[in-house]
């Protein structure tokens, strides 16, 4: 069954305090995405991944890192998270654009108190 | 790159209403577009990806219309029922940045009865 898993569902974490999101696949999808989803803005892409340790920027990016080193697994970091970083967080994965529309997960709400 | 307005941001239909969804996008050379539905506190659902080759597309209970002249996507939900009720998102293949998607901001879409 095709899916993509995100984990934690929900998370609560004070400012100034590090925030590990993860996201899993298990269709052996090369590129996975971050975006975050906040009230009348849509979707923004934070990172994109193509493979392992292939990582690149997205539109904003400030605040954030990834890591990727199984194909299969995509991490958002979140050093020292800030107040402006509540939102809720979307992984998505695709094994080719041009065949298959992302696949996202079911989110992380992410509060930053 | 790619800028992606959708309209209209809000939009209450009664239930047996047609109702109509619109992208416009600023990128000539675009040629892959996806309609995703987002049911409250879920993850977003591909509706239809559209190829820039074939300019109508319909699914179960909608079209779309491609009209690349004018550089603009829309959704027609012919006959709207209650389990419509969710917010809308067209996205475009960006032509600069491999298999990055740019979204619209979403259409809430309420069905009254």
């Amino acid at each position: 069954d095709m899916k993509v898993t995100q984990m934690p569902r929900y998370l609560i974490k004070r400012m100034g305090e590090n925030v590990l999101l993860e996201c899993g696949q298990d269709m052996s999808h090369e590129t996975m995405y971050w975006y975050r989803q906040d009230p009348g803005l849509g979707l923004q892409l934070i990172y994109i991944s193509y493979d392992v340790d292939s990582n690149s920027e997205g539109d904003i990016p400030k605040g954030y890192r990834v890591s990727r080193k199984k194909r299969e697994h995509f991490s958002l970091i979140l050093d020292s998270a800030k107040t402006n970083q509540t939102s809720v967080y979307f992984c998505a994965s695709s094994w080719d654009i041009n065949n298959q529309a992302p696949l996202f997960g079911e989110g992380t709400r992410l509060s930053v108190l | 790159g790619e800028q992606v307005e959708q309209r209209p941001p809000h939009l209450s239909v009664r239930e047996g209403d047609s109702a109509v969804i619109t992208c416009t996008y600023t990128d000539p050379n675009s040629y892959y577009f996806f309609w995703y539905k987002q049911e409250p506190g879920a993850s977003l659902q591909l509706l239809m990806k559209v190829f820039s080759s074939t300019e109508i597309n319909e699914g179960q209970g909608f079209t779309v219309l491609l009209n690349k002249k004018d550089k603009r996507l829309s959704l027609n939900l012919t006959a709207a029922h209650p389990g419509d009720s969710a917010a809308y998102f067209c996205a475009v293949r960006d032509t600069e940045g491999a298999d990055r998607l740019t979204f619209g901001k979403g259409t809430q879409l309420i069905i009254q009865p």
